[in-house]
């Protein structure tokens, strides 16, 4: 089975950084996917790791370490309209489906 | 490039009462999740289709939920008869992977947001 765990909640202020950390314990791995949720709205596709390292797209990175079992989201210059529900999810060797975590809602402040 | 396309947005029925959900995947796209997405959590797979074969339905309550995608393209979600418990946003989502295990990237519809009275 899939175990993952991210923070509940965090704030931060508008032109800040944040990192959102994701740890997880699976029997079968094919990568780790992060999507952003607007309240009322459909999960949104971020970035996707396979292997260990940062992968960096504009004022988002992702990083994994698989021997750790620990993925984390690197968003800089918050802006307001960041405010959303960042979603970890595994993706199962096999049928390619995802788990998820419950997410993280990140609140920006002025 | 048109996304996913789901109807209706919102339903409202009383318990024990049936509800049907449409999903039009992104246009070649091979494969079809549904999930269910109780308020404060991450969306739970319910059923995966592959074409017009299922993948992996092992967390579909299969005494009051359905799916089918006869003809690999469009799918409908069925619940009979509804509990309060059904109560979620019910989100479709497709990828290209032809082969299962291809580990494409999901793109999620806009949701159904179903209330069970």
């Amino acid at each position: 089975g899939q175990n993952i765990d991210q923070p509940t909640e965090m704030t931060a202020t508008e032109g800040a950084i944040v990192q959102i950390n994701c740890t997880y314990q699976t029997s079968g791995f094919n990568g780790l996917f992060w999507y952003q949720q607007h309240a009322g709205e459909a999960p949104t596709f971020l970035s996707y790791n396979v292997l260990d390292g940062l992968e960096e797209k504009g004022r988002f990175s992702s990083f994994l370490s698989r021997s750790k079992g620990y993925s984390y989201l690197l968003l800089k210059e918050l802006q307001m309209k960041d405010s959303a529900s960042y979603l970890c999810a595994i993706m199962n060797s096999g049928y390619s489906t995802l788990t998820f975590g419950k997410g993280t809602m990140l609140l920006v402040s002025p | 490039e048109a996304g996913v396309a789901q109807s209706p947005r919102y339903k409202i029925i009383e318990k024990r009462q049936s509800v049907a959900f449409w999903c039009n995947p992104i246009s070649g796209h091979a494969t079809l999740y549904w999930y269910q997405q109780i308020l404060g959590q991450g969306p739970k797979l319910l059923i995966q289709f592959q074409n017009n074969g299922v993948v992996d339905d092992s967390q579909l309550p299969k005494d009051r939920f359905s799916a089918e995608r006869l003809k690999g393209v469009d799918s409908t979600l069925k619940i009979q008869p509804a509990k309060l418990e059904d109560s979620a946003v019910y989100l479709c989502a497709s990828s290209p992977a032809r082969l299962a295990g291809g580990g494409d990237t999901q793109y999620f519809g806009p949701g159904t947001r179903l209330t069970v009275l």
